[in-house]
């Protein structure tokens, strides 16, 4: 069984312009998380679909993020302008079961932003 | 709101001896406790959840609901146990859908 797959592995941009990360879940998973890992600090909730549907947004931290998750297949997680507080590690996770989330959650390689 | 503590961001033991990695929560609802590892340039992985009460490794940890805890122990630490450890807290019973709130980790070293 294929893992969770993130392209890219690492980017590195300059302040202001737009990236755009992918998540590729595991096949038949349909609850899919973002995280985000600060230098330095713990890794911080994002956002939860299950399926096509955002479940819960309560963690993007504002406006300049847009996840989407057409299909319910794979995510994209755009920042647009990206800011230098920006830079960080950006997970995705998927589990199975629908709702109730209670499955383990699969975590991907991580994506490395570096914002210039 | 749910917090998770990790007291400790480095660790260092010597082959052989027994290790404890702290870990501490706040939360008020019905909690699930995990313990996640990532060796170096691998990904995050489940290691441990509190509900499996199983050994994994040689690692156990016992969820103590009156001390809000959930430490990490392993009687005999290998060189191959060295790795950044994070605990993680989910809401059971809530409506939170399954996200985690993770500490903010323990790099663990285990010295030949």
């Amino acid at each position: 069984e294929a893992g969770v797959t993130q392209f890219p592995s690492h980017s590195v941009i300059e302040k202001g312009q737009t990236v755009t990360l992918r998540c590729d879940p595991i096949s038949g998973h349909d609850n899919l998380y973002w995280y985000r890992r600060v230098m330095g600090k713990e890794i911080k909730f994002l956002l939860h679909f299950v399926k096509e549907s955002k479940q819960d947004e309560s963690g993007m931290p504002n406006n300049r993020f847009l996840a989407e998750r057409t299909g319910g297949t794979y995510s994209t997680l755009k920042v647009q302008p990206a800011e230098l507080e920006d830079s960080g590690v950006y997970f995705c996770a998927s589990s199975q079961g629908g709702l109730a989330g209670n499955q383990p959650q699969h975590f991907g390689d991580g994506t490395r932003l570096s914002i210039l | 709101a749910q917090r998770v503590t990790q007291p400790e961001k480095l660790l260092s033991v010597f082959k052989g001896a027994p290790v404890e990695l702290k870990c501490n929560y706040s939360y008020s609802g019905s909690p699930e406790l995990f313990w996640y590892v990532q060796y170096s340039r691998q990904r995050l992985q489940l290691l441990l959840r509190h509900i499996s009460r199983e050994s994994i490794k040689g690692f156990t940890a016992d969820l103590n609901k009156g001390e809000t805890s959930f430490h990490l122990k392993k009687p005999f630490a290998q060189e191959e146990d060295s790795a950044m450890y994070y605990c993680a807290l989910r809401d059971a019973g809530g409506t939170s859908y399954g996200k985690l709130t993770f500490g903010q980790g323990t790099i663990l070293t285990v010295h030949p």
